[in-house]
């Protein structure tokens, strides 16, 4: 399994851009590495995926080194609702199941 | 588009009792996951049908779970007998995509429901 580590928390104030950095260094060659985003009493929300380089959506930004062992979330010019848990995910190596393996997350407080 | 919905979204019960989770699917969606979080720890799979059949049973933490998926459409997760040890926050999702592809881990999750284990 791809152990995945982050920080367990952030602070940032609002309009920063905020980084939060995930080391997997035993991704599978298959897995991609995924990212949620989950609110109090909420379920986690899909942020972004990546298998390498950079890619980027309407939300976020995810940066994927060549050797894959680690990747950077890059949420620009935070708001107050943007407090949330993060989610770092790696794979489990399997080729044909879509279970997907949480770790502890980090708890990212935006400040005024 | 409505989303993924779980039913009930709180749920009480003492030990030894039955207890039935639902999640209904988003329409259309083949993949539907369950996980749970337990007091303090990290949210873990459960298990995954695709359409009506288990693909990964491999969470199911005993025999006292038992999940279904009538038709393909929605789920049920029954606890049977429940206990302490079983409070938590039970999460369905659902995708469509296929692992390995640009948005294959995209899985739409519930609201979740709470469940207590007096």
């Amino acid at each position: 399994l791809a152990k995945t580590t982050q920080p367990i928390s952030m602070d940032s104030y609002e309009g920063q851009e905020v980084n939060i950095t995930c080391s997997h260094n035993n991704i599978a060659t298959n897995d991609y590495i995924t990212w949620y985003q989950q609110f109090p009493s909420q379920g986690p929300r899909f942020i972004i995926q990546g298998y390498k380089t950079k890619v980027t959506n309407e939300v976020a930004s995810l940066f994927i080194p060549a050797d894959r062992k680690s990747s950077t979330l890059s949420l620009p010019r935070v708001s107050l609702s943007d407090t949330a848990v993060y989610y770092c995910l790696g794979g489990d190596g399997s080729s044909n199941t879509g279970k997907l393996i949480f770790g502890q997350g980090t708890t990212l407080q935006v400040k005024p | 588009e409505a989303g993924v919905t779980q039913f009930p979204s709180h749920s009480v019960i003492e030990k030894g009792q039955t207890v039935t989770l639902r999640c209904d699917p988003i329409s259309g969606h083949d993949n539907l996951y369950w996980y749970r979080r337990v007091m303090g720890k990290e949210i873990k799979f459960l298990l995954h049908f695709v359409k009506e059949s288990k693909q990964d049973e491999s969470g199911m933490p005993n025999n006292r779970f038992l999940a279904e998926r009538t038709g393909g459409t929605y789920s049920t997760l029954k606890v049977q007998p429940a206990e302490l040890e079983d409070s938590g926050v039970y999460f369905c999702a659902s995708s469509q995509e296929s692992k390995g592809t640009p948005r294959g881990n995209e899985q739409f999750f519930g609201p979740g429901t709470r469940l207590t284990v007096l």
